[in-house]
């Protein structure tokens, strides 16, 4: 089992859906934990970031973290034909301890016109 | 442009070649760490600086790999002996806080 799980779609949803992309994660060490998106060829660019549990918004995405549950979701509400990529989720421990981020596979969206 | 900045964008090299790639990290970041992707996988850590000392290294980062960071500044990773299975974006990332800011990486093709 990898220490981080990720559904790799493809995901593909109208203009305007509401979009849920969710990652599971075995290591209850992880504290920090990061949304990043991915178009072809280019570098991740960083979305969301979140410490440790509860949910945080910004503009048309919400980052939520149950580290009870060891799961992380983001949302993209009213989404938009730019937000077709690839979705990766990333995590690391807290702060002492292992200092790399841990990346899922990703979930390939895209979002038809 | 102050975000992390990867030099070359592409590379391509013959097979027992050595490759050497730069990352230059936003300045004030202190952790810098260098990953490996290959299509339709996430980034695999590969090695971790904290300024100039190398505190961590995958055991994907073989013998024909080594990285640098003289002065806890910019970075080098560097590949000897390069084989096709090294064909992958090298992607480099700094961190000062929880959060890490990639750069746009370097895509290295072996022929």
């Amino acid at each position: 089992q990898k220490e981080v799980e990720q559904d790799p779609g493809p995901l593909s949803v109208p203009e305007g859906a509401i979009v849920s992309l969710n990652c599971t994660y075995s290591n209850s060490a992880f504290q920090y934990f990061m949304w990043y998106r991915q178009y072809s060829r280019k570098g991740p660019e960083l979305l969301m970031y979140t410490y440790s549990s509860g949910n945080k918004e910004d503009g048309r995405f919400t980052a939520q973290v149950d580290k009870s549950s060891k799961y992380i979701s983001l949302f993209i509400r009213d989404s938009q034909p730019s937000d077709s990529a690839t979705y990766l989720c990333a995590m690391r421990e807290r702060d002492n301890y292992g200092q790399n981020f841990v990346f899922g596979p990703g979930t390939r969206l895209s979002v038809l016109p | 442009d102050t975000g992390v900045s990867q030099d070359p964008r592409h590379k391509i090299t013959k097979r027992g070649q050595n490759v050497t790639f730069r990352c230059d990290p936003i300045s004030e970041h202190n952790r810098l760490y260098w990953y490996r992707q290959t299509l339709g996988q996430g980034p695999e850590f590969l090695t971790y600086f904290q300024n100039e000392a190398q505190l961590e290294k995958s055991r994907l980062l073989s013998d024909r790999f080594s990285a640098e960071r003289p002065k806890g500044s910019f970075s080098t990773l560097e590949i000897q002996r390069t084989e096709q299975g090294d064909s992958a974006m090298y992607l480099c990332a700094s961190s000062l806080n929880g959060e890490a800011f990639f750069g746009q990486g370097t895509r290295l093709t072996v022929v």
